[in-house]
């Protein structure tokens, strides 16, 4: 059971946006930053999101972030087909001294 | 650019020690701000942070597995291991090594990844 929850799946069809969520906790995200990755099957998880809402160069402009509160959301929009994938929240807990993943997001392009 | 690479068994028996290397280039785990990171995935499994070390401190070490884990560095090589004692099938996963920065002050980087399997 991952200490930050996200939801299990998503979907899409090409063109749309889509929103991923994370809710977290005044230890991990209310206190510190937030990260996203993405990993397609069978390869290493890519930093997505840094520092809350910063892109890493090379990650499209269609990618964005928020953080609020304790929660964290990552906004896909004008999705392809090439955007099928999981997504991971992350961030690192003040009170685990540990960093924290969310359970991770499938992403389906319909 | 810093890069990283882990290196190691493939194949483990249980209730031996898990030994994994991650080099690094393009670095140096010797400077200030960073941390140096140990993060597992079971196939199929979400994420799963190891422990880390940052030059000039204490390792901190995933709750769960402290009693078995020991994440050191080789200055003079410019690489850091990771030690798990006592592995089941439970340990089997894929394992990356990880560069963070202090202060979130610039994106992580990641290795490739290295699978080792559990396995009599």
């Amino acid at each position: 059971q991952s200490v930050m929850t996200q939801p299990p799946s998503a979907s899409g069809t090409p063109g749309q946006g889509v929103t991923i969520s994370c809710s977290g906790g005044s230890s991990n995200i209310g206190a510190n930053s937030a990260y996203w990755y993405q990993q397609i099957p069978g390869t290493a998880p890519k930093v997505l999101m840094y520092r809350n809402n910063q892109r890493p160069s090379g990650v499209p402009v269609r990618f964005s972030a928020s953080k609020s509160g304790t929660s964290a959301s990552l906004v896909i929009s004008g999705l392809r087909s090439q955007d099928e994938a999981d997504y991971f929240c992350a961030a690192w807990d003040d009170t685990l001294r540990a960093w924290v993943f969310g359970g991770g997001t499938r992403l389906t392009v319909l | 650019q810093v890069q990283l690479q882990e290196s190691g068994p493939g194949l483990v028996t249980p209730s031996e020690t898990l030994s994994l290397t991650c080099i690094v280039s393009g670095g140096s785990i010797s400077s200030s701000g960073y941390y140096w990171n140990w993060i597992r995935q079971p196939a199929g499994k979400g994420l799963e942070w190891i422990g880390r070390f940052y030059s000039g401190g204490n390792p901190d070490y995933n709750s769960s597995l402290k009693s078995r884990v020991t994440i050191s560095a080789d200055t003079s090589n410019n690489q850091f291991s990771l030690k798990l004692r006592s592995v089941t099938a439970a340990d089997t996963a894929v394992y990356y090594c990880a560069r963070a920065c202090s202060g979130a002050t610039c994106a992580p980087t990641w290795g490739q990844g290295t699978l080792v399997t559990v396995s009599s």
